[in-house]
């Protein structure tokens, strides 16, 4: 059984690009969930996806944006990066959506310039 | 909307030391209460869950307390080492509809000193 896996492990980018981020779930789990933290703040939910569905959202603006695929695995995408959005970013694979225990991947540290 | 809080911020310790750290929680209707360690710049790992249901989850030298209708919850780490050394987290999960969401703490930042 593997881990939660996501890559780059890290990324940098300047104000207005966009940015791509992945994540393997764990061998078995159908839910995704995405979070951001921001230095000294504790995980913010961005949004969860379900078989490839998104299945709720937290309080991010539309340029937060996520795919998951038939293999469960998943993408986040932002667009039109701003400085505040430097964060690292988890991924969290869980059995099904409705309150299972979540399992983290080790994130991707993003830095916009 | 929930709100979660951990008390104290940071703490240090000398090794040895039994220690508790605190978690408060607005909306008691959480299905569940985790805590999460974290080292730096690295991911979460899960240390303990408690079911709403439950009052108390233990792991080797850690034990977890909920108490759902005064909104807290503890972690009690027994005979600290200096490898506990780390942020701890604390996150309720919720209900938003369809789907179900964590919501955390800012953490409290342990050393434990040799």
């Amino acid at each position: 059984e593997t881990g939660v896996t996501q890559s780059p492990t890290h990324l940098i980018k300047t104000r207005g690009q966009q940015v791509t981020l992945r994540c393997s779930s764990q061998s078995g789990h159908n839910t995704v969930s995405w979070y951001q933290q921001a230095l000294g703040q504790g995980p913010q939910f961005i949004f969860q996806y379900y078989r490839e569905e998104e299945n709720g959202r937290g309080n991010f603006p539309p340029r937060f944006s996520g795919l998951q695929f038939p293999n469960y695995s998943s993408e986040l995408n932002v667009n039109a990066l701003e400085l505040d959005d430097s964060a690292l970013y988890l991924c969290a694979s869980s059995l099904t959506a409705g309150g299972r225990s979540e399992f983290f991947g080790p994130g991707t540290r993003l830095t916009v310039l | 909307k929930q709100e979660v809080t951990q008390i104290p911020a940071a703490l240090s310790v000398p090794e040895g030391e039994n220690l508790v750290l605190n978690c408060s929680f607005t909306d008691s209707a959480i299905y569940n209460l985790q805590w999460f360690r974290q080292d730096p710049g690295k991911g979460l790992t899960s240390l303990l869950l408690i079911q709403s249901s439950q009052r108390e989850q233990t792991s080797g030298r850690l034990n977890a307390s909920l108490d759902k209708s005064s909104g807290r919850s503890t972690l009690y780490i027994a005979a600290s080492q200096p490898g506990d050394s780390a942020t701890y987290l604390c996150a309720g999960e919720n209900s938003g509809g369809s789907n179900y969401k964590l919501t955390f703490g800012k953490g409290t930042l342990l050393t434990v000193n040799p």
